[in-house]
């Protein structure tokens, strides 16, 4: 599975939105990008994923470039929930032996 | 959406004794789960392939024989610590992959809430 960069930490205004950078400059094409976040001593939350084509559900959007090189999370109206490690993952649907990286830890501030 | 559960959620043990940690698919069956590490600050590690009937299959590193895992059922997969030692103190979690859907199925896993283990 192709490789993906984050920055690790970032703040966001409560209420405003929140957008995370993902470079995945390798990814092949039958990988998909995969976001998940960590709320501190939790097991992991699915976000949303996709392939080529921007996506969105009732948590946030994904935005993917056109040449599938990077992608941003975008958390529309974030909340102090909101407030965990963000992980962008790259595989091929059928793998599900997930490499994590290091994740950006994303902190909502009042 | 589907629901994989874990327990205990944390436990504290003496150095020396076993540890047993319980995965559950809660409304779905899954043939395949797996098993992660993860120590402070730090990201999740893969320890182990956990496969319905059959030997678990574990990442490099891992000891097989002091990490224990079963999966005797579709919905259960346990995580044996034998012989704990502090070192073995971190946050333990499972996740399954629902294999029901088809060509539908988007390749979504499934977490449980993990498991704090505390090795005195």
């Amino acid at each position: 599975d192709a490789k993906t960069t984050q920055p690790p930490s970032m703040d966001c205004a409560e209420g405003r939105a929140a957008n995370l950078p993902c470079n995945h400059s390798t990814i092949s094409g039958n990988e998909y990008v995969y976001w998940y976040r960590q709320i501190h001593s939790q097991g992991p939350q699915y976000i949303i994923h996709g392939l080529k084509n921007n996506e969105t559900n009732e948590m946030a959007s994904l935005i993917i470039t056109e040449d599938r090189k990077s992608s941003t999370l975008i958390l529309p109206h974030a909340t102090l929930r909101d407030t965990a490690v963000y992980y962008c993952i790259v595989r091929i649907v059928s793998n599900y032996q997930l490499i994590w990286g290091a994740g950006t830890k994303l902190i909502i501030k009042p | 959406g589907a629901v994989v559960s874990q327990h205990p959620s944390w436990v504290i043990c003496k150095s020396g004794t076993s540890v047993k940690i319980e995965c559950r698919s809660l409304d779905f069956q899954a043939t395949t789960m797996f098993w992660y590490r993860q120590f402070p600050k730090q990201s999740l590690m893969l320890m182990a392939t956990s496969n319905e009937g059959s030997k678990a299959t574990y990442e490099q590193g891992v000891e097989k024989d002091k990490f224990l895992i079963n999966h005797a059922s579709l919905t259960l997969s346990t995580l044996t610590v034998t012989s704990a030692h502090p070192e073995d103190s971190s946050f333990y979690i499972c996740s399954a992959r629902d294999p029901s859907g088809g060509a539908s199925n988007t390749g979504e896993l499934f977490f449980g809430e993990g498991s704090r283990l505390t090795v005195l």
